[in-house]
């Protein structure tokens, strides 16, 4: 029982264009998301994250936008650079779990020249 | 300050042995995780604790155990490793808020 899902195993996008990336959950009671980036070989680095009592977070070139009714979220990557090619995991928790994280299976991010 | 570091980031293990994986923090955090992360699939919690000398299971802690003495130390123990167990370990830890911060990983490969 998958209860976080991207659908999309990997996106390619020209450099300067946007990049979005989607990701899909199936818990109601999940009540804060996040976005993990990650290089080969290393650690996975936390990239943004919204609480569910609000629809749009912005950290610079990064956005993250959540439908709560279609218990949809995505990430905005504008504009998308070289270095922003990577593997980008979607992961949810819920409240008073001890901030238990459940991971989506990632998107694989080409930004090309 | 180096976050979250994980010992040792390589080990090759045969069918049977055991082995110790090191997770240490610097950011004073009280919570630390164990996961584990196989091709194809994100990454799933083995282990947790929330505080020193406490320990929970997670979503996938069958042949693991863990151990959390010191508060900046959570170690994760395989008692007799299996070829089902071949995968990249990751410690992370968290200050009680919802954001975690991953150590660099261990690869393991038990033949």
């Amino acid at each position: 029982d998958q209860q976080v899902k991207q659908n999309s195993p990997s996106l390619s996008v020209q450099e300067g264009r946007i990049s979005i990336l989607n990701c899909d959950y199936t818990n109601s009671m999940f009540d804060y998301f996040l976005w993990y980036k990650k290089y080969p070989a290393e650690g996975p680095t936390f990239l943004i994250s919204i609480s569910s009592i609000k629809d749009k977070n912005e950290d610079g070139r990064f956005t993250v936008f959540l439908n709560k009714s279609a218990k949809h979220l995505s990430l905005h990557i504008v504009p998308s650079q070289p270095g922003d090619s990577a593997v980008y995991f979607c992961a949810s928790s819920k409240a008073g779990t001890a901030s238990k994280l459940t991971f989506g299976t990632g998107t694989r991010l080409q930004v090309t020249l | 300050n180096a976050g979250v570091t994980q010992t040792p980031k390589f080990r090759v293990l045969k069918t049977g042995q055991s082995m110790t994986l090191l997770c240490a923090q610097d950011m004073n955090h009280e919570y630390m995780y164990w996961y584990r992360q196989d091709p194809g699939m994100g990454l799933r919690l083995i282990h947790y604790s929330v505080g020193e000398g406490t320990t929970a299971k997670g979503e996938v802690p069958d042949g693991y155990n863990v151990s959390r003495l010191k508060k900046q130390n959570f170690l994760l123990g395989l008692e007799s490793a299996a070829p089902s167990q071949t995968s990249v370990y990751f410690c992370a830890s968290s200050y009680a808020g919802r954001t975690q911060y991953f150590g660099p990983g261990t690869r393991l490969t038990v033949l």
